[in-house]
This record gives structure tokens, C-alpha cells and sequence, in this order.
């Protein structure tokens, strides 16, 4: 297992361009987050889904996001006409379904989105 | 909802001495503190974490600290070592009901260990 797998690592995009990240967590994880992480900041929670089901969606998430996990595999996020203000390090992150390891988050190493 | 609120925002220390990082929060249904370790082009790694049953937990060089009536919790690194520097981050999750630990993460220490 090679931990939390993000793609593409930087992506650099126009504004009003629509981008699509992808996540493919631990594979044994069924629960699995998105995170976004503004420079000197810390993360902050966009979205969770347990399985195929997304279950949580911050006020951050704003109709331009859209987030899928369609098999309860690996995940995607859209951002649809994309503002300079959506510049960011986009996380992913996984957790086992277990109670006992729910809280134990695995980051990968991020899609980091520049909109000139 | 839950506000983490972390200093120093930067910290230097000599090789072989201790750090400190000092975290405070918000809410007091909040239940579990992990530290995270984040490195230049890296996502963040957990390193520690601590519940609120529980006021102390140590694991070799590292430690950390919860005061659940003050509301805060420190990190504690002794011995460090020039690999000990990355930015940490703090954060405080609450069991949501949906299955979920949301976490609201302070914004970062970052510590420099001078060899």
C-alpha cells in the first residue's frame, strides 16, 4: 500500500477554467475527506464521504465544488469556473471505517490549483 | 463552531534543546487533539494525539498535554533534531453523529532546529 494517492500534484489554470482533482485513498479506508489549505494557513474541511456516500459538505463548498466518490474507491474534485480565490492546496485524506481508527486521518501530499 | 488557536507562529531552537507549541480551543464538547507534521511538499502526518479522557501522552521524544478545563494542550518535543523542522499543526475534532472526527486544524507552527 502506498498510502493516499493525489493527481495531479500542481495544476496551473485560467481563471474561469474548470479543473478535476483525483484521490485514491488507503485502500482499505472507506471513509475518506477533502481538505483545502490557503498558504500559512492550516487545512480546512471542504467534505467527507463514508463509502460512495457523501455525508458532510462544509459552507466552504460552494456550488462551483462538486465532489464524487462514485464506487467508494477513489474520489473527485470539480471546481467549475475557477476564481482566483480558489488558489489553494486541495488535501485529500483517508480513515479506517472502524471506530476504534475513524479518527486517524491519512493525508496524501495534496493538488496544489494556481488560477492566474 | 470550534475556533484552535495556535502560537508561536514561529519557533528557532538549538539542536539538543526543547520546543513548545501551545494550542487553545474553543469548544468544550471537543474530544480528541491529534498534532500533525507537515514538510516542504508533503501532506500533513499525524505524529501524536490525545483524547479527553486522558491528560498526558508521551511517545519517545514527543509528548502532549490536555487541559480540558482551560481549554488548552501543548506539544512537547525534547532532543530536537535538525529532521524535527516542518510547520505543525494543532487541531481539535468532535465526534460529528454522521460517522465523521471533523477536525478545525490552529494555523501552524513552524519550527526551525539550528545544528
Amino acid at each position: 500500500d502506498t498510502g493516499v494517492s493525489q493527481d495531479p500534484r500542481h495544476k496551473i489554470t485560467k481563471r474561469g477554467q474548470n479543473v478535476t482533482f483525483r484521490c485514491d485513498p488507503i485502500s482499505e479506508h472507506n471513509r475518506l475527506y477533502w481538505y483545502r489549505q490557503t498558504l500559512g494557513q492550516g487545512p480546512e474541511f471542504l467534505t467527507y464521504f463514508q463509502n460512495e456516500a457523501q455525508l458532510e459538505k462544509s459552507r466552504l463548498l460552494s456550488d462551483r465544488f462538486s465532489a464524487e466518490r462514485p464506487k467508494g474507491s477513489f474520489s473527485t474534485l470539480e471546481i467549475q469556473r475557477t476564481e482566483q480565490g480558489d488558489s489553494a492546496m486541495y488535501l485529500c485524506a483517508s480513515s479506517p471505517g472502524d471506530r476504534v481508527g475513524a479518527n486517524v486521518l491519512t493525508f496524501g501530499a495534496g493538488s496544489r490549483l494556481t488560477v492566474l | 463552531g470550534e475556533n484552535v488557536e495556535q502560537h508561536p507562529s514561529t519557533l528557532s531552537v538549538q539542536e539538543g534543546d526543547s520546543a513548545v507549541i501551545k494550542c487553545t480551543y474553543s469548544d468544550s464538547a471537543s474530544n480528541y487533539f491529534p498534532w500533525y507534521k507537515q514538510e516542504l511538499g508533503k501532506g500533513p502526518q499525524l505524529i501524536i494525539d490525545i483524547r479527553s479522557n486522558v491528560g498526558e501522552k508521551k511517545d519517545q521524544r514527543i509528548a502532549v498535554t490536555l487541559n480540558k478545563t482551560a481549554k488548552h494542550f501543548s506539544l512537547h518535543i525534547t532532543e530536537t533534531q535538525p529532521e524535527d523542522s516542518a510547520v505543525y499543526f494543532c487541531a481539535a475534532a468532535l465526534y460529528s453523529g454522521a460517522g465523521s472526527y471533523q477536525l478545525t486544524f490552529g494555523k501552524g507552527t513552524k519550527l526551525s532546529v539550528i545544528p
